[in-house]
């Protein structure tokens, strides 16, 4: 297994275009995540997905963002007529059960997002 | 809600140093709390885990303490390296309700030769 696999690694995009990023978790992981990070952040939870069902968002989730995670492999997170405030770090976890300790989260490398 | 806090927010020291990294959190009713590693415009790479029920984890010069009644944790580093130099970020798994991570703002180190 090579972990938590992000597509693309960096998007530039113009303002108004929509945007589509890819995540591939660890296979026999069961919990994908979203999460946001702007520079000089810590990261900041977008959503997550148990399986198929997306069980919670944040209100940092607007209308123009939507995740799916189809048949519970991979998901995908877009964000419609994107604005210069949606420049961020997109990264996406899983983890491999529902809640425990002794279960931690492994990241992607991320997907870079520039709006101009 | 859950909030992290790490102290300091930057840190520079030479080569050879030992130095402690700090994490505060306000609800001590957590699974387990992880300590990442973040490289300049790069992911998170997993440190180490401790459960809620444990007193410190290592992995070679690396040392993670966790006192969950005072709601604190500390990354120990010894020996630094200029290999070290990056963001640290520490994060709680809280128990009930929403179980996610949340995370502090991190620690950026610069381990200067």
């Amino acid at each position: 297994d090579t972990g938590v696999s992000q597509d693309p690694r960096h998007k530039i995009t113009k303002r108004g275009q929509n945007v589509t990023f890819r995540c591939d978790p660890i296979s026999e992981h069961n919990r994908l995540y979203w999460y946001r990070q702007t520079l000089g952040q810590g990261p900041e939870f977008l959503t997550y997905f148990q399986n198929e069902a997306q069980l919670e968002k944040s209100r940092l989730l607007s209308d123009r963002f939507s995740a799916e995670r189809p048949k519970g492999s991979f998901s995908t997170l877009e964000i419609q007529r994107t604005e210069q405030g949606d420049s961020a770090m997109y990264l996406c976890a899983s983890s491999p059960r529902v809640t425990g300790p002794n279960y931690g989260y492994t990241f992607g490398s991320g997907t870079r997002l520039t709006v101009v | 809600k859950q909030e992290v806090t790490q102290i300091p927010a930057a840190l520079s020291v030479p080569e050879g140093e030992n130095l402690v990294l700090n994490c505060s959190f306000t609800d001590s009713a957590i699974y387990n709390l992880q300590w990442f590693r973040q490289d300049p415009g790069k992911g998170l790479t997993s440190l180490l885990l401790i459960q809620s029920s444990q007193r410190e984890q290592t992995s070679g010069r690396l040392n993670a303490s966790l006192d969950k009644s005072s709601g604190r944790s500390t990354l120990y580093i010894a020996a630094s390296q200029p290999g070290d130099s990056a963001t640290y970020l520490c994060a709680v798994l809280t128990q009930g309700g929403s179980e996610k991570l949340v995370f502090g703002k991190g620690t950026k180190l610069t381990v200067n030769p």
